[in-house]
């Protein structure tokens, strides 16, 4: 009964190739985001999606390709990983925007490319 | 530029003592601040929220105070316990659809 789960958990791939990491989320919340988690541990957005429709998009290479299929859902697919997408993915979701209510983090996908 | 940063970078203390955490941010448009605790290998959880016209807010041993004239927050936290030990993120939320995660403060509680 995990309100936000993503998988896999940790991820280990090669320079170049494609990954994709699920979330589903079974808070019938509205809105979904991708956060990423470097090295210093400072989170940052990087998309948005509310019922389905992409809301936020923080200047992120076109690899990082998201698709939501349904509110419940909101996956990333990455294309021709580089070293520095090294990091942990966090997904996350709300019901409607942020300023009156909060959002609630999956477990983190920890993303290791070498 | 928003941005939230936040004091100090890392903290150790002994089991049962009080400690505070500092926030300053620069976030607008300004909807409210959060307080999230990071547990090791796990996303962040909430502690309290605070809108602009909020002063404090507690969540048990958690008490958080919002000075929204020189755009400061502290997370004061009593009688800490090694369950305490986390990473704790000031965020400031932008507009509808925005966080400006601060870069936080590691609490080691030592018994």
């Amino acid at each position: 009964d995990t309100a936000v789960s993503q998988t896999p958990k940790y991820l280990v791939t090669q320079m170049g190739n494609d990954k994709s990491i699920k979330c589903e989320q079974n808070l019938g919340h509205d809105t979904m985001y991708w956060y990423k988690q470097d090295s210093k541990k400072f989170l940052k957005i990087m998309f948005s999606y509310n019922n389905k429709e992409l809301i936020i998009n923080e200047t992120v290479p076109n690899r990082f390709s998201p698709k939501s299929p349904d509110k419940a859902h909101l996956n990333l697919h990455i294309n021709s990983l580089e070293l520095g997408d090294s990091a942990v993915y966090f997904c996350a979701s709300s019901q409607a925007g942020l300023a009156n209510t909060e959002a609630f983090f999956g477990q983190g996908t920890r993303l290791t490319v070498v | 530029k928003n941005q939230v940063e936040q004091s100090p970078q890392s903290l150790i203390i002994l089991e049962g003592k009080n400690c505070t955490l500092q926030c300053n941010y620069t976030v607008s448009p300004f909807s409210n601040l959060r307080w999230y605790k990071q547990d090791t290998g796990r996303g962040p959880v909430s502690l309290t929220i605070m809108t602009f016209s909020e002063n404090t807010k507690s969540n048990g041993r958690y008490t958080a105070t919002l000075d929204a004239d020189t755009k400061q927050s502290s997370l004061h936290i009593t009688a800490s316990q090694l369950s305490d030990s986390a990473s704790y993120i000031c965020v400031g939320s932008s507009g509808t659809y925005k966080y400006i995660f601060g870069t936080g403060t590691r609490l080691k509680v030592l018994a």
